[in-house]
């Protein structure tokens, strides 16, 4: 069981320039996400998905677009990333339907946006 | 208004203190209720989940305080690797299929030798 693996973990991009960052879990999970981390901010939810097909939005949305098209997978996209953009992703998945359940981490993706 | 408000601390203690951290959360509604650590640059992990009644596990104890809307974690005789930042966690869902988490910004403690 490799769990959450997400990749790159670094990248450099120039403002415009389009990236996915990929998220991967062998857990079957319904439910996975994506988090970014900034000093002083804490943990804030830019997307989520509750299953193959279905999609959401968290509290910071914009400038980023998820697809779920299998249980497995769950890439960030950023379109034309910006320096707003610079910050620490970490994708996350737990299963469904149970109380309490674990949030299980992949390691990060530190991102800088020049 | 943010949905969970911590200390940022930071936290310093000696090595075998008592130190205590609080929590407060926004929504009445919410449900289940969490403490995670992250050590610098890491992903965070589940410390341990907090229940209505109170839940010990070895050194820490989170209790949860639903009327007045905040949760405590408790840490008895810290040791130097305890030193990391702990993040409070609230969902509105008790497992159902929306799943949202809302986190606090952390509070960093230190334990110094």
């Amino acid at each position: 069981n490799a769990g959450v693996t997400q990749t790159p973990k670094f990248q450099v991009l120039k403002t415009g320039q389009s990236m996915t960052l990929q998220c991967a879990q062998d857990m079957n999970h319904e439910y996975m996400s994506w988090y970014r981390q900034d000093p002083g901010m804490g943990l804030r939810l830019i997307h989520y998905s509750v299953g193959a097909g279905i999609t959401d939005q968290g509290e910071v949305p914009n400038g980023y677009n998820v697809s779920r098209s299998t249980t497995e997978d769950f890439p960030l996209r950023l379109l034309s990333a910006a320096p707003s953009q610079t910050s620490v992703y970490f994708c996350a998945s737990r299963l469904q339907g149970a109380t309490n359940e674990k949030l299980f981490f992949g390691s990060g993706t530190q991102l800088s946006v020049l | 208004r943010k949905e969970v408000e911590q200390d940022p601390g930071p936290f310093n203690v000696p090595e075998g203190a008592t130190v205590a951290f609080n929590c407060t959360y926004s929504n009445s509604a919410s449900q289940s209720f969490f403490w995670y650590r992250q050590d610098c640059r890491k992903e965070p992990k589940l410390l341990m989940s907090v229940y209505s009644s109170g839940n010990e596990d070895g050194r820490f104890t989170a209790q949860l305080n639903r009327a007045s809307q905040y949760i405590s974690l408790l840490i008895r005789d810290s040791k130097l690797s305890d030193s990391a930042t702990y993040l409070c966690v609230v969902s509105l869902d008790r497992g159902s299929t929306l799943g949202r988490l809302y986190f606090g910004r952390g509070t960093q403690l230190t334990v110094w030798p």
